[in-house]
C-alpha cells in the first residue's frame, strides 16, 4: 500500500456537488488504474477504470483523469447522489500481478 | 448462479484456533485470489490460485494456506489465530490470472478474541 497514496481520507459533499478523488503512484510499470467502489458488507466492486494510453474517460456520472508525467489519476463523480456514499479505492496494477489498493476515501454526499 | 458466494459471512474465533473460509467463483471463473481488509484499510493481497495450483502470494506469513479445487472453489485456512487477523477476507475470481475481470465477494468478517 505504501506504493500508492489516496486522498483526501473522507470527503463530504452536498447532493449535486463534484467531489473528486486523487491517487498518486510509484510504480511507472503499472498499465491498469481502475477505482472501486465499496459499500459497506459488501466487497469492491469496479466501478471504472483506465488504460495509460488515454488521459481522461468518462461513463455515465464518474471520469477518470489520468496524468501519466505526474503519476497521478482522480475519480470525479458528477451531479453527486446520496446513494454515491461508499468508500471508494484506487487500486493501480500492471497484468497478471495483484491489485494494490490505496487505504480508500469515505465519501458521504448529504441531501 | 453467479457472482462470487463466500461462507461464513461473519465469524468469532479465540486466539491459538484455526479457521477455514470458502468461497465459490463466479461461473466461468478459474482463478480465485484472496484478500485481507482490516478496519478502516484497503485490500490486501494473500495470495492467488490458478488451476489449483498457489500463483502468487503477498506478504503474508505461512500460518495463511489456501487450496483450489477442480470446480475451482477455493478455501483459505489460516492457523494460530492472532488478533491482528480479525478482519474482512475478500475472495475474488476471475477467468485467468490477470486481474482486469475482478469480481470480488461480500466478504467474511473474522473476529478473533
Amino acid at each position: 500500500q505504501q506504493q500508492v497514496k489516496q486522498s483526501p481520507q473522507s470527503l463530504i459533499v452536498q447532493k449535486g456537488g463534484i467531489p473528486i478523488i486523487n491517487c498518486a503512484y510509484e510504480n511507472t510499470a503499472f498499465d491498469y488504474f481502475p477505482w472501486y467502489q465499496q459499500f459497506p458488507g459488501k466487497g469492491p466492486a469496479l466501478l471504472i477504470a483506465i488504460r495509460p494510453d488515454v488521459s481522461e474517460k468518462k461513463e455515465g456520472r464518474f471520469t477518470i483523469s489520468f496524468n501519466k508525467s505526474a503519476k497521478q489519476f482522480s475519480l470525479h463523480i458528477m451531479d453527486s447522489q446520496p446513494g454515491d456514499s461508499a468508500t471508494y479505492f484506487c487500486a493501480p496494477s500492471r497484468g497478471n500481478t495483484p491489485l494494490v489498493f490505496g487505504k480508500g476515501t469515505r465519501l458521504s454526499v448529504i441531501a | 448462479e453467479t457472482g462470487v458466494t463466500q461462507s461464513p459471512t461473519h465469524l468469532i474465533k479465540t486466539r491459538g484456533q484455526q479457521v477455514t473460509l470458502r468461497c465459490s467463483s463466479q461461473s466461468g471463473h478459474n482463478t480465485v485470489s484472496w484478500y485481507q481488509q482490516a478496519l478502516g484499510q484497503g485490500p490486501q493481497f494473500i495470495f492467488q490460485y490458478y488451476r489449483e495450483e498457489e500463483n502468487g502470494r503477498g506478504n503474508f506469513p505461512p500460518r495463511f494456506s489456501g487450496l483450489q479445487f477442480p470446480n475451482y472453489s477455493s478455501e483459505l485456512n489460516v492457523n494460530a489465530l492472532e488478533l491482528d487477523d480479525s478482519a474482512l477476507y475478500l475472495c475474488a475470481s476471475s477467468l485467468g490470472t490477470e486481474i482486469y475481470g475482478y469480481t470480488f465477494g461480500s466478504g467474511t468478517r473474522l473476529t478473533v478474541v
